[in-house]
């Protein structure tokens, strides 16, 4: 199995910020790298895929980068609703894989 | 906009079998190239993918759970299902259906999720 590590598993900033949210695959995934927003109580919703790609309807706030095994989230300044957990996920191979995520919090 | 929902029993005992289904509207089950999809979530904690079926019947599993799976399609009610056998506490989770698209390779659509309990 291809095992994804997200970094750091909670994060702390401000309505403003900018944040970069950091996942790691255990081998190769060339750019089959998708990133997942969830909020409590909710299902998640897709925010990119194919590493880079923003979903349809997605804030342009939100940019993914990397291929390989290194990859990073983007959020150039943090809005009150980017307040959730992001998950990464590879869909190179199955099983199909989620990192642990990263819980965004308020500061 | 297609639109998934799960159903299915809240509480199940342990050694049992949960079995939930997964309704579609807004969009054939039998039409484009989708797989139908099962991931999992215990409370408080992160995603597990259980397995996808496609239109024809072929199915991929997670290892870790492939002995105890078994997902099916009915087109005819468009619905497609799961069932997990010999479950136990750490069964217990929310469960979700999505859509995922076979081009793109992503979970675009979700069901809300159904939180299933296992517990005598």
């Amino acid at each position: 199995d291809i095992q994804m590590t997200q970094s750091p598993s909670s994060l702390s900033a401000s309505v403003g910020d900018r944040v970069t949210i950091t996942c790691r695959a255990s081998q190769s995934i060339s750019t089959y790298l998708n990133w997942y927003q969830q909020k409590p109580g909710k299902a998640p919703k897709l925010l990119i895929y194919g590493a880079s790609t923003l979903q349809s309807g997605v804030p342009s706030r939100f940019t993914g980068s990397g291929s390989g095994t290194d990859f990073t989230l983007t959020i150039s300044s943090l809005q009150p609703e980017d307040f959730a957990t992001y998950y990464c996920q590879q869909s190179y191979s199955t099983p199909l894989t989620f990192g642990q995520g990263t819980r965004l919090e308020i500061k | 906009q297609v639109q998934l929902q799960e159903s299915g029993p809240g509480l199940v005992k342990p050694s049992q079998t949960l079995s939930l289904t997964c309704t579609v509207s807004g969009g054939s089950i039998s039409s484009g190239d989708y797989y139908w999809s099962w991931v999992r979530q215990p409370p408080g904690k992160g995603l597990e993918w259980i397995g996808y079926i496609y239109r024809s019947g072929t199915s991929f599993y997670n290892p870790s759970l492939e002995s105890r799976v078994i997902m099916s399609v009915d087109m005819s009610k468009n619905q497609f299902s799961l069932s997990l056998s010999s479950v136990t506490a750490a069964d217990t989770a929310v469960y979700y259906c999505a859509r995922r698209d076979g081009q793109l390779l992503v979970h675009g659509d979700w069901g809300q999720g159904t939180l299933v309990t296992v517990s005598s």
